[in-house]
């Protein structure tokens, strides 16, 4: 089944700085790459996606990109804010049949 | 607030017990989808319900079960609990079955297997 790793596991940065957070998978049938924050105390909430025909989405201070070949896509944080303080999940589905998460990654942001 | 509510918040139980999770999914979803999330680990998927049916299962273990009312509530049923049950259990609900699509996640139960 579909694989997917995530890194770094916490990250710390100063308000104001980029962070950025990366995802391999393994299956290259793989098709629909999504994103989910989870603050404390919350489920988990999609921040944003990106599908395998697209290379780079943007929604305001928040970027993800998909490289198809190394299959890998990242999530691209800039001009971070403390409320940007959470756990960020990506994740892979495959065959619109099967969704695996990564591990997670504890962000702060530290003002 | 995502529309989809989960109950209990907490539940804490002894080992060999069976309890009961029950998640309503947003208005018009017709997909279910249940998580486990063990402490500092990511989201394990159980098993997703499409419109009462069973669509697609996960990591989920023989002792779990789970099913999806005609109303589409779903409930998840833990049997002969183990400490290491002890987790965050989440329902997620999307509109459609296919899991390419935005899911919209409760607030979890917090279930303490002592």
């Amino acid at each position: 089944g579909e694989n997917v790793e995530q890194h770094p596991s916490t990250l710390s940065v100063q308000e104001g700085d980029s962070a950025v957070i990366k995802c391999t998978y393994s299956d290259s049938a793989s098709n629909y790459f999504p994103w989910y924050k989870q603050e404390l105390g919350k489920g988990s909430q999609l921040i944003i996606d990106i599908r395998s025909n697209v290379g780079e989405k943007k929604d305001q201070r928040i970027a993800v990109t998909l490289n198809k070949t190394a299959k890998h896509f990242s999530l691209h944080i800039t001009e971070t804010q403390p409320e940007d303080s959470a756990v960020y999940f990506c994740a892979a589905s495959i065959y619109n049949n099967d969704m695996r998460f990564g591990a997670g990654t504890r962000l702060t942001v530290k003002p | 607030d995502s529309g989809v509510t989960q109950t209990p918040k907490h539940l804490i139980t002894a080992t060999g017990q069976r309890v009961t999770l029950r998640c309503s999914p947003r208005s018009g979803d017709l997909s279910v989808y249940w998580y486990q999330q063990s402490l500092d680990q990511g989201l394990q998927f159980l098993i997703q319900y499409y419109n009462g049916e069973e669509r697609a299962k996960g990591n989920i273990l023989e002792r779990f079960s789970a099913q999806q009312f005609p109303d589409l509530h779903s409930e998840l049923n833990l049997s002969s609990l183990e400490l290491g049950d002890s987790a965050l259990y989440f329902c997620a609900s999307s509109a459609s079955g296919s899991t390419a699509n935005e899911q919209f996640f409760g607030p979890g139960t917090r279930l303490t297997v002592l």
